[in-house]
């Protein structure tokens, strides 16, 4: 069964510090992947898409950027956070139609 | 930009009554939705989808689609307190499911 893993679970960054967050998808070979961004209260936003090593398109600008270093990972980061950063980090995969969602990384930038 | 639109915001209905949502997309190349639920603090999962004209029934779980008015519904009957949380519309076009386009969600509160 394909599984889904995201790290960590939570953080409380300082603006102006980097971040990498992460995700690791099991049991399914090539598949599309995703990062949402949604901010407390807000929409869920696709921020990056990547269906294959070492491709990703970027949908929305917010200084963050992301990489597929291996067919199974994907990673989101970025330098130096905003206040704005601050929300829920979705990593999601799909192959075909569906879209499955991991359980997510609360950020909290202070 | 595509835009998906949610109403309403918020709807409050008594344990074993109907719920009804509803979803609507701006851009005319749309022809696939999603009904996603999205538990407070928790990942949003997929309920339903549909990209036929008609209606779709999955338990107490009804869709419809019009795709002329580009307007989908959710119909949850016999609603539970369990049913308590976000419920997301998405809007897709056939071949670019890489372009998942969220609403912004209808907040579902069933009481006992």
């Amino acid at each position: 069964a394909q599984t889904i893993h995201q790290w960590p679970v939570a953080e409380i960054k300082a603006v102006g510090s980097p971040l990498s967050l992460g995700c690791t998808i099991k049991g399914k070979s090539s598949p599309n992947l995703y990062w949402y961004w949604q901010a407390t209260g807000g929409t869920l936003q696709q921020l990056f898409y990547s269906i294959t090593v070492g491709q990703v398109e970027s949908v929305v600008q917010l200084n963050l950027s992301a990489s597929r270093p291996k067919d199974d990972q994907f990673i989101l980061s970025t330098e130096k956070l905003l206040l704005s950063h601050s929300g829920f980090y979705l990593c999601a995969w799909s192959l075909g139609v569906e879209v499955f969602f991991g359980k997510g990384t609360r950020l909290t930038v202070v | 930009q595509q835009k998906v639109q949610q109403s309403p915001e918020s709807l409050i209905v008594p344990e074993g009554g109907m719920a009804s949502l509803n979803c609507t997309s701006s851009d005319r190349n749309v022809d696939y939705f999603w009904w996603y639920r999205q538990h407070s603090g928790k990942s949003p999962k997929m309920l339903m989808s549909i990209f036929s004209n008609g209606e779709k029934e999955e338990g107490r779980f009804t869709v419809h689609l019009n795709k002329a008015s580009l307007h989908t519904s959710l119909h949850i009957r016999d609603s539970q307190p369990s049913d308590s949380a976000l419920y997301l519309c998405a809007a897709s076009i056939t071949g670019s499911f890489n372009k998942l386009t969220f609403g912004a969600g209808t907040r579902l509160a069933v009481c006992p």
